[in-house]
């Protein structure tokens, strides 16, 4: 079964400086994908990132980058330059395999609260 | 240019009562999910719906549990019965067609809060 594992449940970080969160995941399957996404305070789910199983080059998008280690089956998100607005709680998650009915739903890791501090 | 709608935002109900939570999917997207969110973990699919269809429900638990999407409205996720487990967040989310992927990410709303007492 597919399995996502953050470890860190929470970060701190000083602003301007860079943060790694790290992912983890487990599955059989030979193509997945495998999304970031930042939930603030307000509650809402904001799409950061995301990255093939196939995908040749590591994702970036911006600050964001990821840190693609698919032997060590570990998909990290990286933010350059923290700003205070970092602050929230982290999301990673992995498509389910697009067999058995299955759309290709998420499933989510428990996440990891980042505090960035002035 | 809205995006995924929810509400309400919050909802108390006592133990027994109805819960009714709706979402209104981006302009654009027929395809809408539901996840609910408990405290201090990561979000749980619950079902997938497409307009009059019910996709896949394979995270709904089976009794007191109900998601429509119509052919006119938004989509309501129904909890007949509410039990204190039942506090959560919901997440709807939808995407312009089937199948996740990096060219078709799921865009969720804020969520709405179930508490009950």
């Amino acid at each position: 079964a597919q399995k996502i594992t953050q470890t860190q449940p929470g970060m701190f970080v000083q602003e301007k400086e860079a943060v790694t969160l790290d992912c983890t995941y487990d599955t059989s399957d030979p193509s997945y994908g495998l999304f970031w996404y930042k939930q603030p305070s307000s509650g809402e789910m904001i799409f950061l990132i995301y990255q093939g199983s196939y995908d040749q080059q590591n994702a970036t998008e911006g600050r964001y980058s990821l840190n693609f280690q698919k032997a060590r089956k570990s998909a990290n998100l990286v933010i350059s330059a923290s700003q205070l607005g970092d602050s929230a709680m982290y999301f990673c998650a992995m498509r389910e395999p697009f067999y058995g009915g299955s759309q290709g739903n998420l499933i989510f890791g428990k996440g990891t609260k980042l505090s960035v501090k002035p | 240019n809205a995006g995924v709608m929810q509400n309400p935002r919050h909802l108390v109900r006592r133990r027994g009562q109805e819960a009714r939570l709706r979402c209104s999917p981006m302009k654009g997207h027929s395809h809408v999910y539901w996840y609910r969110q408990l405290p201090e973990e990561g979000l749980k699919f619950m079902v997938y719906l497409q307009k009059e269809n019910i996709i896949d429900e394979s995270g709904m638990p089976k009794e007191r549990f109900s998601a429509e999407f119509p052919k006119e409205g938004p989509s309501i996720l129904r909890i007949q019965q509410v039990v204190r487990g039942d506090s959560a967040a919901y997440f709807c989310a939808s995407s312009p067609k089937g199948r996740i992927s990096g060219a078709n990410v799921l865009t969720f709303g804020a969520g709405s809060r179930l508490t009950v007492l």
